[in-house]
């Protein structure tokens, strides 16, 4: 299984570009998340969903948009980059909501704002 | 709201000695707690986690975390440290709808030899 895949692994930007990033699961899990790590402050949660066509914020959610037409997919849109979402942003998939769960991460995508 | 600290941003041990990685939580409610870990470049591990069953919780490679409400602790152990040990460890706690994990800051392990 390929468990949670992210694509790209790395991408530069400029201030102003938008881009998306992608994430896809293929163990059929309902809840997806976007986290960014930056130093020092460990993983913080853009958006979630609990299925398709369900998605919430999380506690960084502004500047980022998320969609989930499908359960396998989940991307993330950058509307208008910023040097200030310069972070490695990590896609993570669950069976179901994190309370008993363990969630599974993809690789991660680092990305940088010029 | 919940919260999440790691005591220590790094910590540093010999090949072969133990291992403490301190984390101390809130909560309003009984929560549950997890502890991940990142090798270099790598994605994010589940290496144990707690809701609310046994207080010792075993989990992979030899760590071992024990739930102290009392002290609002989960701190994660290991009796003898490997070099493939070193990585950066994460303490999580999730909200009470389980939607939401919030992480600690957390602690990078170096194990020397």
């Amino acid at each position: 299984n390929a468990g949670v895949t992210q694509t790209p692994k790395f991408q530069v930007l400029k201030t102003g570009q938008s881009m998306t990033l992608q994430c896809a699961q293929d163990m059929n899990h309902e809840y997806m998340s976007w986290y960014r790590q930056d130093p020092g402050m460990g993983l913080r949660l853009i958006h979630y969903s609990v299925g398709a066509g369900i998605t919430d914020q999380g506690e960084v959610p502004n500047g980022y948009n998320v969609s989930r037409s499908t359960t396998e997919d989940f991307p993330l849109r950058l509307l208008s980059a910023a040097p200030s979402q310069t972070s490695v942003y990590f896609c993570a998939s669950s069976y179901e909501r994190a309370l008993n769960t363990e969630a599974f991460f993809g690789q991660g995508t680092r990305l940088t704002v010029v | 709201a919940q919260s999440v600290t790691q005591l220590d941003s790094h910590v540093s041990v010999s090949e072969g000695t133990p291992v403490l990685l301190r984390c101390n939580y809130s909560s309003s409610y009984s929560p549950s707690l997890f502890w991940y870990v990142q090798h270099p470049n790598k994605g994010l591990q589940l290496l144990l986690k707690y809701t609310s069953a046994a207080t010792l919780v075993k989990g992979i490679n030899g760590f071992e975390a024990e739930f102290k409400k009392s002290e609002t602790s989960f701190h994660l152990t290991k009796p003898s440290a490997h070099m493939s040990d070193a990585a950066e460890y994460f303490c999580v706690v999730s909200d009470l709808g389980g939607f939401k994990t919030i992480f600690g800051a957390g602690t990078r392990l170096f194990v020397k030899a």
